[in-house]
């Protein structure tokens, strides 16, 4: 099973709150998730990735918390900022497969 | 801009009609993906490339789609009898060759793709 779920579908936070956005998924094969950024208009882009050795990575505002054996991930966006405003997905891929697969994406507002 | 680079960036067309979308990869990847994305949704795999062999094809990928790239440059994408399921944004992809997984698919800004 190749599914990635995300959650929430949407997102309202205020500026400089926390906005977390979380994914779990299924095939223990999994072993790069990636998240992108998405803004209308314009393709998905990097934002930050974690393979499963780890359990946290952090780049900027922006931090991946991992569990494997819980099989979930999550995005966190500490004081978000409207420029943060966009869709955001994160993604899963096996190592030798060539797709990434997607989930289904949440748009987060930013309040200011 | 040295980024992935597609064309149209829009384009509408009438049921049954054929449509082809071009992508033109970062100059040093060797790898080129093709996506399509509906409204509300992740973006779905439909093939991939290296250099100019298509090594993978998506259960996505009917009949009426046909994805070339000759010489190992530019990929096109062909819709053949177009249907308005057809409709969507086509986000090609490249990356560099993945020593091991996690080399990062940069994608360009899609087609967006209205069939009346």
């Amino acid at each position: 099973q190749q599914q990635v779920k995300q959650s929430p579908q949407s997102l309202i936070v205020q500026k400089g709150g926390i906005s977390i956005i979380n994914c779990a998924y299924e095939n223990t094969a999994f072993d790069y998730f990636p998240w992108y950024q998405q803004f209308p208009g314009k393709g998905p882009a990097l934002l930050i990735a974690i393979r499963p050795d780890v359990s946290e990575k952090k780049e900027g505002r922006f931090t991946i918390s991992f569990n494997k054996s819980a099989k979930q991930f999550s995005l966190h966006i500490m004081d978000s900022q409207p420029g943060d405003s966009a869709t955001y997905f994160c993604a899963a891929i096996i190592q030798g497969a060539q797709k990434l697969v997607f989930g289904q994406g949440t748009r987060l507002t930013i309040n200011p | 801009d040295t980024g992935v680079s597609q064309n149209p960036r829009h384009k509408i067309t009438k049921r049954g009609q054929n449509v082809t979308f071009r992508c033109d990869p970062i100059s040093e990847h060797n790898r080129l993906y093709w996506y399509r994305q509906t409204l509300g949704q992740g973006p779905e795999f439909l093939t991939y490339f290296q250099n100019e062999a298509q090594l993978e094809k998506s259960r996505l990928l009917s009949d009426r789609f046909s994805a070339e790239r000759p010489k190992g440059s530019f990929s096109t994408l062909e819709i053949q009898r177009t249907e308005q399921g057809d409709s969507a944004m086509y986000l090609c992809a490249s990356s560099l060759p993945r020593a091991a997984a996690g080399s990062p698919l940069h994608f360009g800004n899609g087609t967006r793709l209205t069939v009346t």
